[in-house]
């Protein structure tokens, strides 16, 4: 399968705790997005990221939050001291690749279901 | 305002109907459009993009206006599996972050 890969695919953590996602970008790209699904919501986007550098973290609550992609590895979305307000599910989706039909196309991993208890 | 609003839904319809999706933009630098779709606990998969000449794919019919900033989706001969939730989606600029709606939800019924 070489879509875009995430976990775990669902995380529970007490609050206080830290939570870490991953994301794995389909082979060949190098575009990562994160956006945040709180329930009954839509996708809000958080941040773009290409290979060591964030792009556009606009999204990104102040605090708590911090997204890294290394040159090596998966994207990771860190979540620190969560809170119950924090339970979403977290979307990664990427692009850029020679495979997509235009660069833009953005495609979707299965995300990551955080339950904060 | 929201930057991109839709039909809030339900939308019930029996198998073989026809039905319309509509949404609106509120920023008029945005450059592309899509309609994505949502099954319920899964992830956003990508329908069709949007463009100002219209275009089909198979049953689905997406326009663009961008003199109203207007997307609409058309879905002919409803099926079963075409229930889900359907996502307006727009950027400001190619690779960038999507900025979605809160979609609306068809339920299509045998």
């Amino acid at each position: 399968n070489a879509g875009v890969m995430q976990n775990p695919r669902h995380l529970v953590r007490r609050r206080g705790q830290e939570a870490r996602l991953r994301c794995s970008p389909m082979k060949g790209h190098s575009h990562v997005y994160w956006y945040r699904q709180l329930p009954e919501e839509g996708l809000k986007f958080m941040v773009y990221l290409q290979k060591e550098n964030i792009i556009d973290e606009s999204g990104m609550p102040k605090e708590r939050f911090s997204a890294e992609f290394p040159k090596e590895g998966p994207s990771i979305l860190r979540i620190q001291q969560v809170v119950r307000g924090d339970s979403a599910a977290y979307f990664c989706a990427s692009s850029g690749g020679l495979a997509s039909p235009t660069t833009e196309t953005q495609y979707f991993g299965p995300g990551t279901r955080l339950l904060v208890l | 305002r929201k930057e991109v609003e839709q039909d809030p839904g339900p939308f019930n319809v029996p198998e073989g109907a026809t039905v319309a999706f509509n949404c609106t933009y509120s920023n008029s630098a945005s450059q592309s459009f899509f309609w994505y779709r949502q099954d319920c606990r899964k992830e956003p998969k990508l329908l069709m993009s949007v463009y100002s000449s219209g275009n089909e794919d198979g049953r689905f019919t997406a326009q663009l206006n961008r003199a109203s900033q207007y997307i609409s989706l058309l879905i002919r001969d409803s099926k079963l599996s075409d229930s889900a939730t359907y996502l307006c989606v727009v950027t400001f600029q190619a690779g960038t972050a999507l900025i979605f709606g809160k979609g609306t939800t068809l339920s299509v019924s045998s």
